[in-house]
Parts: C-alpha cells; structure tokens; sequence
C-alpha cells in the first residue's frame, strides 16, 4: 500500500545547483501535481499533470519545470535553485483532474538551499 | 494566493472536548474539501462536501457549507490526542486551493 512516494526526504543545496525530485503513484491514476508548502501556509500549485503526456502550470511555476514521465511518475526539476525556494514539496494524485476527485498525498520532500 | 482561510488559526482543547474550525472563501466553487496533515507527514483527504450539499458526516466528523456566506466549517466531536494534527480547508473551482490551515492539539 505505497500510495504516493516521494524521494528523496530530505535534501539541502547550493545556490545555483540543479536537482530533480521524484514522485511515483501505484493507484493508477491519472492525474498528478505538484505543491509547495511555506510555513503559515497552504499549499500552492506549481504545476499539474492532467493524463499522461499533458503537463500545465499552476499558481506559481517559475523556476521549476516537470515531467510526466509515464502514468505513475511525475518528477519536479529545479534548474537553479535559489533560496527562495527552500520549502517542503508534496507531490499528489487523483483519479482524474474532474471536480469531485480528492487528491492523495505523499509524505514530501524537504529542500533547503543555501 | 489563498482561496481559503482558517479560522482560528490554532485551537488547543482537552481530550473529549468537540473542535470547532471554519473555513471562509472568496468565489464560487464547485466543491469544498478538508484534509489533514500530521506533523512531517502529507495531506490525508478527510470529506468532500459539494456546493449544493449543506451537511455531511463521515464519523465523528461533520461539516457545513454555507455557500451564501462562502463558508464552512469542520466539527470533530469526542477528540481524542491522536486528532492532534492541522486541518485544511481547499476549494475547488478551476483547480484545487488550500488556505493557511488551524493547527488543532488535544490534550490528553
């Protein structure tokens, strides 16, 4: 019952560095997102998978590009990290994008840049 | 920018005792959702209410929309230490919104 799975935990980067966070979902679902969460606050969108082969952006994009790799992967690339973007991301799935479908989330990854 | 905000933002009450947290938005939605997040974990989805629904229960949890108002609010009855976690409230129109989140401790 892995659900959603996130690597790696925990990171910590350099100014400039680039890196790739991983996200893989065994439900079958179709849909998939990424999220960052900033403390005292909700989460946002960075980007969205609706079905394989389609990525969108979400409320705040820049800086970040994605890949939906096939149905159950979808990974979050950060080119040149900037200490702005230290947060914990989550990435999520649902069945479908549609209105009623709760996500499933998992357990985050905590980035911090120097 | 946050659709939803949680009111109160902290709530600490004894074990036993009911909690109370709501929820405001500021445009239509299609549907109203709340989740839970332990500490260092994801979001764990709770209910969905709809925008034509008033009420629904799932357990001990209820929740209320008041689509007049643009607001809702989440009741967890007979808490118990393990209900210790933040609650978020996200809406749903174009795509899902989360608000800042009540981070709720029941003291056993």
């Amino acid at each position: 019952n892995a659900g959603v799975t996130q690597t790696p935990k925990f990171q910590v980067l350099k100014t400039g560095q680039s890196m790739t966070l991983q996200c893989a979902q065994d439900m079958n679902h179709n849909s998939m997102y990424w999220y960052r969460q900033d403390p005292g606050m909700g989460l946002r969108l960075i980007y969205y998978s609706a079905s394989e082969g389609t990525t969108d952006k979400g409320e705040v994009p820049n800086g970040y590009n994605v890949s939906r790799l096939n149905k159950r992967e979808f990974s979050l690339r950060l080119e040149s990290a900037a200490p702005s973007q230290t947060s914990v991301y989550f990435c999520a799935s649902s069945e479908a994008a549609g209105s009623n479908q709760p996500q499933h989330f998992g357990d985050g990854t905590r980035l911090s840049i120097l | 920018s946050q659709q939803g905000e949680e009111d109160p933002q902290a709530l600490s009450i004894q074990e036993g005792e009911n909690a109370t947290m709501n929820c405001s938005y500021k445009t239509s939605i299609n549907n109203l959702q709340w989740y839970r997040q332990n500490s260092g974990r994801g979001l764990v989805h709770l209910i969905l209410i709809r925008s034509n629904e008033r009420e629904k229960h799932s357990g001990r949890l209820r929740v209320t929309l008041d689509t007049s108002k643009k607001s809702s609010s989440l009741l967890i009855t007979a808490s118990r230490a393990a209900d210790t976690a933040s609650y978020f409230c996200a809406t749903r129109s174009n795509m899902l919104t989360f608000g800042g989140g009540t981070r709720l401790m029941v003291k056993p």
